[in-house]
This record gives C-alpha cells, sequence and structure tokens, in this order.
C-alpha cells in the first residue's frame, strides 16, 4: 500500500515569492493534516480536513497561508508571499478518521532565501 | 491540554533493551497516551498507544504506571533503524472533534554500535 506522498521533497525560494505543496493522501483516509515543523521542534497543526471540509484552521496564518482539498483527496498548502521565517519543513498527514493513527508523508523542505 | 515531560536524549547500546521514560503528571482520565518516532529525514510514525493497561505490539511496549502519571516506551532489542526522535503525546478522547496530536521536543534516541 502506497503511503502518503508530498511533493516537491526540497524547495528554495526567494523571499516575497509565492509556494506550493501538493499532498496526496492514503487511499481511503477521509481526514487530512497539514503540518508545520521547525529544526529541533516537534510538528504543529496547520489545518485538519474532514473529506473536504477544513474542520479545523485555527493554527493557519490566514494573511498569507491557504489550503484546499478538492473532491477531498488531494490537498494543496500555498504560501503567499513567502517570508524568511516560513523555512521549515511541512508536513502532511493522513488517516482514517480523527481517532486513528496518523501516517505522515516525508515532508517538504521549504528554504527561503 | 495536559503536558508531557520527556529526556532532551538518551543513549542506549544496539542489541540492549531501551526504556524511553515519559512523564504526564495532570493527565485527566480521558487522555490516551501515545508515542510516535520520527526518523531522519522523515515523518513521525505511529508507534503505540494505550489508556491504562500495558500494551504491547511488533514495534514496542507501553508501560503504563498505576496512577498514569508516568509511562515508559519499551523497545526490547534496540537497533541501529531505531535511532529517531520518540514523541510522548497525550490525546483527549473527551474532546471528541478537537482531538490533537501536540507535539513536543521529543527524545532523541542515539543507537551505539
Amino acid at each position: 500500500e502506497a503511503g502518503v506522498v508530498q511533493s516537491p521533497r526540497y524547495k528554495i525560494i526567494e523571499k516575497k515569492q509565492p509556494v506550493a505543496f501538493w499532498c496526496n493522501p492514503i487511499s481511503g483516509h477521509n481526514t487530512l493534516y497539514w503540518y508545520l515543523q521547525n529544526l529541533g521542534q516537534g510538528p504543529e497543526l496547520l489545518i485538519r480536513y474532514e473529506n473536504e471540509e477544513a474542520v479545523d484552521d485555527s493554527q493557519l496564518p490566514k494573511d498569507r497561508f491557504s489550503a484546499e482539498r478538492l473532491k477531498g483527496v488531494d490537498s494543496t498548502l500555498k504560501i503567499q508571499p513567502a517570508e524568511l521565517g516560513d523555512s521549515a519543513v511541512y508536513l502532511c498527514a493522513s488517516s482514517l478518521g480523527l481517532r486513528n493513527e496518523q501516517f505522515f508523508g516525508p515532508g517538504t523542505r521549504l528554504t527561503v532565501l | 491540554d495536559a503536558k508531557t515531560t520527556q529526556p532532551n536524549s538518551m543513549e542506549s547500546n544496539e542489541e540492549e533493551p531501551v526504556h524511553l521514560p515519559c512523564n504526564h503528571s495532570t493527565i485527566s482520565g480521558t487522555d490516551y497516551i501515545h508515542w510516535y518516532r520520527q526518523l531522519p529525514s522523515q515523518g513521525p510514525e505511529y508507534v503505540i498507544h494505550g489508556l491504562t493497561s500495558n500494551v504491547n505490539n511488533r514495534m514496542a511496549s507501553l508501560a503504563i504506571a498505576e496512577d498514569r502519571k508516568s509511562s515508559t516506551l519499551i523497545l526490547h532489542r534496540a537497533t541501529l533503524r531505531d535511532a529517531a526522535v520518540y514523541y510522548c503525546i497525550l490525546r483527549d478522547s473527551a474532546n471528541f472533534g478537537n482531538e490533537k496530536l501536540t507535539f513536543g521536543t521529543g527524545t532523541r534516541l542515539t543507537i551505539i554500535p
């Protein structure tokens, strides 16, 4: 069974540029999460989807971050414009319902210059 | 949210058992104890979880103190592939619809060949 797929794995951009990350969850998993992980820290939840509905986006900086999950499968996380402090690893995870174990992708490492 | 306290780092010899402690003195009766680990350059992966009784699976064992204020993740025979950051997380099952995984900084486990 394929795991959570994320692309790209690495992205280097200049500040003020836009960037987008893509996630394909495990087939059948209705719950999808985006996390942010700074160096030396644990992941922090940005947004959670139940199917195509964003049910917890309280930690998403909405002035520059946006996310979508069309058709309740793949998801895209966008930053526009990127700032230096956005350099981090962006992780996507999915689960079969809120209470089941989460399966994480390998993450996208973003470097903003 | 109830918090957990873990040592920043631990070392263990290869092929020996490893006991990773976690303190959670403010745990509530509805908090499940979850463990995830994160190997280098990968997303976190689920290890084990429990509520009151000790739990075993193919990866590890979880020993929960009788008062539930602490727990220990046990790797029975460490290999080099077990070198990772281990996160102990409390998940409130009573907070239905808002059950987050709140990661701390975890314990960085180093395995000595």
